[in-house]
């Protein structure tokens, strides 16, 4: 079965720096989907970035990337220029492609963000 | 553009009552719908998804059931609560047929007393 593992319960990062929130997975499958997922104070879940198993170039969105390692089968989320806004829970998810129709995401326990000012 | 509902978004209840949780999807047709249950400082749990209407799939034997009764209307409900289902209640959709991310509501907050 897969799993998704995020060793780090809490991190903090001053605001304007870098900070890297790990992920690693478990999978015997190939061909699948990663997502870091925000979940700021209203709890309300958001997408922050998606990762295709099949593309080598990691992907990015702003000041959000991530670090994939397929081999490793790590996924990290690297926030450039912290801002407040950024404090959050961050959950990293995990999504076979299978051809049903189906789409359970497999979740991690997340991390606590917190951004000190 | 799609959006989703979720309501009400906070929820007292004494125990043995019943419960009726609604999500609506909006903008999109034939999803997949999913209930969450986030417990507090915990992860995301998977109760419920549906493909369609009247396709229900349990993923955790418990004390709720969910129900399609129409494309875009999906009910999570109890016909007795108990003090353990308090938590945090996520509704989510996926388009059907297609490799994408869930997309979520705003959650409901069930306090069970």
């Amino acid at each position: 079965a897969q799993t998704v593992t995020q060793s780090q319960p809490e991190m903090s990062v001053q605001e304007a720096e870098t900070v890297t929130l790990s992920c690693t997975y478990d999978t015997s499958e190939s061909d699948y989907y990663l997502f870091w997922y925000k979940q700021p104070p209203s709890r309300q879940m958001i997408l922050v970035i998606r990762q295709e198993a099949y593309k080598q170039q990691n992907a990015t969105e702003n000041r959000f990337s991530v670090n994939f390692q397929k081999a490793a089968k790590s996924f990290s989320l690297k926030i450039s220029d912290s801002q407040l806004g950024d404090a959050a829970m961050y959950f990293c998810a995990y999504r076979r492609n299978n051809a049903g129709n189906n789409r359970k995401l497999i979740w991690g326990l997340g991390t606590s963000l917190a951004v000190n000012p | 553009s799609q959006t989703i509902h979720q309501w009400p978004a906070t929820l007292v209840q004494p125990v043995g009552s019943p419960l009726s949780l609604e999500c609506t999807v909006e903008g999109t047709s034939n999803p997949n719908l999913y209930w969450y249950r986030q417990a507090a400082g915990r992860g995301l749990q998977l109760l419920f998804y549906s493909v369609g209407i009247g396709q229900i799939s349990s993923e955790v034997p418990q004390n709720l059931s969910a129900s399609r009764p129409q494309d875009r209307q999906f009910i999570l409900s109890s016909k007795k609560l108990l003090l353990s289902d308090s938590g945090f209640y996520l509704c989510a959709w996926s388009v059907s047929g297609v490799n994408t991310e869930a997309f979520f509501g705003q959650g409901t907050r069930l306090t069970v007393v």
